[in-house]
């Protein structure tokens, strides 16, 4: 089975400009989980959403927006980009919520 | 005080030694622990996960939780130029939910 799948693998982006990320599960997964890893960090837990609905979301701005679709797959969408925002970002997914996580390759963002 | 603290290494052994890695933590809600290999600009992949306190032994891993202490530690045994990443541990309250994790140990095992 294929794991988790994410795209783009990279993406350049200018300040103020918006960015729209997506994943998809591993088929089964009902929920996906979005991290953000900035170089010789560990993630930072974003958003997690399980059957479509938001079940947490972490210490980020409202910059930071993400959905669910029926089929599962999900979006990470960031308005108006700052510098700081360069990172790996991961989704994972997990059966259902609150069962162990599989994270995908990552889109790594490069915000000039 | 960050929730999870883990020495960001480097740690250089040689091929063959026995590896320990370790986490602390202060949040006493986490019950789930984990363990990831993280290779140069890939996803973090899982190795070990553990509920609440004890041992979990997988092939040359093996994962030991003391709750106690707020403690968590991977052994690796026979290292091997492979075994070469970043390893994160992560932890959780409930299961899947929001993991946190420590900034990880870059571990590089040489010939």
């Amino acid at each position: 089975d294929a794991g988790v799948t994410q795209s783009p693998t990279h993406l350049i982006k200018t300040r103020g400009q918006h960015v729209t990320l997506r994943c998809s599960p591993i088929s089964g997964h009902k929920s996906v989980s979005w991290y953000q890893q900035v170089l010789g960090q560990g993630p930072q837990f974003i958003f997690q959403y399980y059957e479509k609905e938001e079940r947490g979301r972490g210490n980020f701005p409202d910059r930071f927006s993400a959905r669910q679709f029926p089929n599962y797959s999900s979006e990470l969408n960031v308005n108006a980009l700052l510098l700081g925002d360069s990172a790996l970002y991961l989704c994972a997914s997990s059966r259902i919520a609150g069962e162990v996580q599989y994270f995908g390759p990552g889109t790594r963002l490069t915000v000039t | 005080q960050k929730e999870v603290e883990q020495d960001p290494g480097p740690l250089s052994v040689p091929e063959g030694a026995i590896v320990s890695l370790n986490c602390t933590y202060s949040n006493s809600a986490f019950q789930y622990f984990m363990w990831y290999r993280q290779y140069s600009r890939k996803g973090p992949e899982l190795l070990m996960y553990t509920y609440s306190s004890g041992n979990k032994e997988d092939g040359r891993f093996t994962a030991q939780v003391d709750k106690s202490s707020k403690y968590i530690s991977l052994f690796i045994r026979d290292s091997q130029p492979s075994d070469s990443a970043t390893y994160l541990c992560a932890m959780s309250e409930g299961g899947g939910n929001k993991l946190t994790f420590g900034t990880g140990t870059q571990l590089k095992v040489e010939l």
